[in-house]
C-alpha cells in the first residue's frame, strides 16, 4: 500500500468535459505536489502547496486548477483541456522543515487521455 | 535554473551483471540533495537512492550505490547483481536545500533486465 493514493488511475475526457483529480496522503506531510509527466519529456514540476497555502504555479494554463482543503488532500481540477494535455499526473507530498527537506513520495499517476 | 540531464535513453543488462546509469547537472548551489527515482511500469515513482552534496562518500543501498562526483557535476547510479524486477524507467533528480521538496528531474533511462 503506497502512502499516496491517486483516483482515478485511467480517465478518458472530452475537451468541453470537467473532471477532478484526487491526491491523499497517509504519511503526515505538511506538502504537495503536482506534477506532469509527458512522453519524451522530464517531469514538470505543475504546483506546489506548503501548510495548505499554494507557493508555487509553474505558468500553468488556468485550464488547470489545484485545491488543497487540508494537509492532507490535493486535487487537480480539469476544464476545457486540450489533446496535448493527455499525460501521467503525479502527485507527491514531503515532510518541509526550516532548514530539512526530505525527499518527496509520490503517488501512482492518474493517466489522462483528452480526445 | 537548475538542469538535469541523462545521455542514455535505453540500456540493456543481463541478470546478474553490473549496469550503470549516468546523469549530470547545471548548478550554481553549493548544497543540494540529488536523487535517484525508480518508475517500474505499475508507474508508481520510488525512491532508489539519496546523496546529500556536502557528504562526501557516497550513498549506498544494498544492491543500489553511486559515484558523486560534485566538481564534475556527475552522479551515476551502479546496480549490482541486476534482477528482473530492476527493469524499470530510471529518472536523476535535482533538490536544492532551500528549495522545500521542489525536483527537477532528468529525462530519464530505460533500463532493461535480461534474463
Amino acid at each position: 500500500e503506497t502512502g499516496v493514493t491517486q483516483t482515478p488511475r485511467h480517465l478518458v475526457m472530452g475537451m468541453t468535459n470537467k473532471k477532478s483529480l484526487k491526491c491523499e496522503q497517509h504519511l503526515g506531510h505538511n506538502a504537495m505536489y503536482w506534477y506532469k509527466q509527458s512522453a519524451k519529456k522530464p517531469l514538470e514540476l505543475m504546483f506546489v502547496y506548503n501548510f495548505k497555502e499554494q507557493t508555487e504555479n509553474n505558468s500553468v494554463p488556468s485550464r488547470f486548477s489545484p485545491e488543497c482543503p487540508n494537509s492532507s488532500h490535493l486535487f487537480l481540477h480539469l476544464h476545457t483541456l486540450q489533446p496535448e494535455d493527455s499525460a501521467l499526473y503525479l502527485c507527491a507530498s514531503s515532510q518541509v522543515l526550516t532548514g530539512v527537506n526530505t525527499e518527496a513520495f509520490f503517488g501512482q499517476g492518474t493517466r489522462l487521455t483528452v480526445v | 535554473a537548475q538542469t538535469v540531464t541523462q545521455s542514455q535513453p535505453e540500456m540493456s543488462v543481463q541478470e546478474a551483471e553490473t549496469v550503470t546509469l549516468s546523469c549530470t547537472y547545471d548548478t550554481s548551489e553549493n548544497n543540494y540533495y540529488l536523487f535517484w527515482y525508480k518508475q517500474p511500469p505499475s508507474r508508481q515513482m520510488i525512491l532508489v537512492i539519496r546523496q546529500e552534496a556536502y557528504k562526501q562518500q557516497n550513498a549506498t543501498e544494498n544492491r543500489f550505490s553511486v559515484n558523486f562526483q560534485k566538481a564534475a557535476k556527475s552522479f551515476s547510479l551502479k546496480i549490482s547483481d541486476s534482477q528482473l524486477g530492476d527493469t524499470a524507467m530510471y529518472f536523476c533528480a535535482f533538490m536544492r536545500v532551500t528549495s522545500g521538496s521542489r525536483l527537477t528531474f532528468g529525462e530519464g533511462t530505460q533500463l532493461t533486465v535480461n534474463p
